[in-house]
């Protein structure tokens, strides 16, 4: 069965500093997308980044960066030189590869971020 | 291009009485996804549609929930009866390839 564990309940930061958010993942496949997504207490889903499970290469976007170690079956996230916008929940979330399209997503129960000037 | 629509944002009723959402996919996107997220948790797949045939629907409660795609574009969901515990934000979700676009919810509230 799938299943993604955010074992980070709540964080709090100062501004500026750098904090990561860690995602462990379970599936039998082996082939699944994994994703994280940002939601602002407006409630709306914002979808920041998808990986195949063939692609172990980490990658960085801004001050985003995420780190993906199949090993481990972690798809962890950090945001360098936090800032008070990146106050959100983030989830990451787990989907099956069938038929050609991507399946239903399996979101973890989220890490509510506080970041305070 | 316009996302996901969803409507209406927020509904308020008392248990037992009947609620419907609806949603209107992004344009062209084959897929369709309700998902209903629980306060203090991630969003749960409730039904997945492909044009207007139904994908998944194991954890859809089908006593008191249904769901349908007529036409394969626009989607309503119904509740009837309604639990206390279906309170929750009803997400729909729609995607063409691999990436799955949300609106922006409906807040249920049963009193």
């Amino acid at each position: 069965a799938q299943k993604v564990t955010q074992a980070q309940t709540e964080i709090s930061v100062v501004e500026k500093e750098d904090v990561t958010l860690d995602c462990v993942y379970e599936t039998r496949d082996t082939t699944y997308y994994l994703f994280w997504y940002k939601q602002p207490p407006s409630g709306e889903l914002v979808f920041l980044i998808r990986r195949n499970s063939f692609d172990e290469q980490n990658e960085i976007s801004g001050r985003y960066s995420w780190n993906f170690q199949k090993s481990t079956s972690s798809f962890n996230f950090t945001i360098t030189a936090s800032q008070v916008v990146d106050s959100a929940v983030y989830f990451c979330a787990l989907s099956e590869h069938y038929g050609g399209s991507q399946g239903n997503l399996i979101f973890g129960k989220g890490t509510k971020l506080s970041v305070k000037p | 291009e316009a996302g996901v629509a969803q409507s209406p944002r927020y509904k308020i009723i008392e248990k037992r009485q009947s609620v419907a959402f609806w949603c209107n996919p992004i344009s062209g996107h084959a897929t369709l996804y309700w998902y209903q997220q629980i306060l203090g948790q991630g969003p749960k797949l409730l039904i997945q549609f492909q044009n207007n045939g139904v994908v998944d629907d194991s954890q859809l409660p089908k006593d008191r929930f249904s769901a349908e795609r007529l036409k394969g574009v626009d989607s309503t969901l119904k509740i009837q009866p309604a639990k206390l515990e279906d309170s929750a934000v009803y997400l729909c979700a729609s995607s063409q390839h691999n990436e799955q676009f949300f609106g922006p919810g409906t807040r249920l509230t049963v009193l």
